[in-house]
């Protein structure tokens, strides 16, 4: 499966540090999507990007900051992070218009480990 | 809101037995309905969705799901299930709005 891939696969990285989380789909979309999986949690949908514009940011700290510089990648710039952000980090694309049933293809993830 | 409920947080089953995952949905109208599957460590694979018509979706992996207006339900079944099912699985919908997740099943097969 190399619709959607994620770099890299696992980080560990201290409170002070800033890091950067890679996302590119090969799968001609137009919509891309960071969530946040923790442990005993649903799925939280953090942005969103159509048209490499960011239509929702759901309330998510600044100290994550999201950059879609075209159709294919996604990136996801860590500063400051706190312990409580250990997470797996997952994207998705999807065929987001009127014609598509807009269903998301999710990568591989990153796991976060913030020490 | 649209919300989604998967009642069973872990489901035990033996080898070569059958499966059924149950989901619940809330949402005004029929919404798009989806099930994930997450092995560890890994991201979500669709199996399969629904979005109109047949009523009984096929899916990859010999899945099948089945919609259930009257019940707001799309259970997710396996006639008999082999050890490489063990993951955890998901029911989504999306109505008008974003994809809401379920909290996830986490499925063991026991030989």
């Amino acid at each position: 499966e190399t619709g959607v891939t994620q770099t890299p696969r696992h980080l560990v990285m201290g409170m002070t540090n800033k890091k950067s989380l890679k996302c590119e789909q090969h799968l001609g979309h137009n919509a891309m999507y960071w969530y946040k999986q923790s442990a005993k949690k649903p799925l939280e949908l953090m942005f969103v990007y159509s048209l490499e514009e960011r239509v929702e940011n759901n309330s998510v700290p600044s100290r994550f900051s999201p950059e879609c510089p075209n159709s294919s990648h996604l990136f996801l710039h860590l500063h400051t992070l706190q312990p409580e952000d250990s997470a797996l980090y997952l994207c998705a694309s999807s065929q987001a218009d009127r014609a598509s049933t807009d269903t998301q293809y999710f990568g591989p993830g990153t796991r976060l480990t913030v020490l | 809101a649209q919300s989604v409920t998967q009642p069973d947080i872990h489901i035990t089953v033996s080898e070569g037995a059958s499966l059924e995952l149950r989901c619940n949905y809330s949402y005004g109208a029929t919404p798009y309905l989806f099930w994930y599957v997450q092995s560890p460590g890994q991201g979500l694979q669709l199996l399969l969705k629904y979005f109109s018509g047949d009523t009984l979706v096929q899916g990859i992996k010999g899945f099948e799901a089945e919609f259930k207006r009257s019940q707001s339900s799309f259970n997710l079944r396996k006639p008999s299930v082999h050890w490489s099912d063990a993951a955890e699985y998901f029911c989504a919908s999306r109505g008008n709005e974003k994809l809401t997740f379920g909290t996830g099943t986490r499925l063991t097969i026991i030989p």
